[in-house]
């Protein structure tokens, strides 16, 4: 099992561009999400997804796109590079995400500089 | 407003101490509490998972306590290693509305570092 992958590792972007980080998890779980984690901030959800054909918004939507047409994938898409979205940025997996005790299983995370 | 607070901001202690990291917590629906180390450049790793009704749980060397009157967690670590030196994150848990799902709060964490 190799977990959560997250590539690439580093990127940077100038103002404008767009570009794709892309998630994978090979455990079936059906809930993935996207966090950011900014200095002196907790991790913030960008998008999440319950299953494969099923996204919504977290807490910080603007600026990123997201899809899931299979269990495995979750991409997510910067559609504009701004500064304000230099971060590194988290993704992660858990079995259902209901209201329980699912473990969440987190990649190990893409550092994304925007100048 | 969801929130979560954790303290110390940073802690230095030599290796083979013991330490207590501490959060307090204002989230509702509570659901769970959790607690992930993360090294640097690495992703949040979790260690303990607790519900309403727990109000300690051990992981080895790492033991936390929840006080779901006082809104309050803490986590112990014993006989601190080099290899603890990494950031303790406090999460807490509410219920969504929709869906069911959880809606996770994370704090800022708990720079921990263990000097020899």
């Amino acid at each position: 099992n190799a977990g959560v992958t997250q590539t690439p590792k580093f990127q940077v972007l100038k103002t404008g561009q767009s570009m794709t980080l892309q998630c994978a998890q090979d455990m079936n779980h059906e809930y993935m999400s996207w966090y950011r984690q900014d200095p002196g901030m907790g991790l913030r959800l960008i998008h999440y997804s319950v299953g494969a054909g099923i996204t919504d918004q977290g807490e910080v939507p603007n600026g990123y796109n997201v899809s899931r047409s299979t269990t495995e994938d979750f991409p997510l898409r910067l559609l504009s590079a701004a500064p304000s979205q230099t971060s590194v940025y988290f993704c992660a997996s858990s079995y259902s995400g209901l209201a329980g005790v699912d473990e969440q299983y987190f990649g190990p995370g893409t550092r994304l500089t925007v100048t | 407003k969801n929130q979560v607070e954790q303290s110390p901001q940073s802690l230095i202690i030599l290796e083979g101490k013991n330490c207590t990291l501490q959060c307090n917590y204002t989230v509702s629906p509570f659901s769970n509490l959790r607690w992930y180390k993360q090294d640097t450049g690495r992703g949040p790793v979790s260690l303990t998972i607790m519900t309403f009704s727990e109000n300690t749980k051990s992981n080895g060397r790492y033991t936390a306590t929840l006080d779901a009157d006082t809104k309050q967690s803490s986590l112990h670590i014993t006989a601190s290693q080099l290899s603890d030196s990494a950031s303790y994150i406090c999460v807490v848990s509410a219920r969504r509305s929709n869906f069911g799902n959880e809606k996770l709060t994370f704090g800022t964490g708990t720079r921990l570092t263990i000097i020899p």
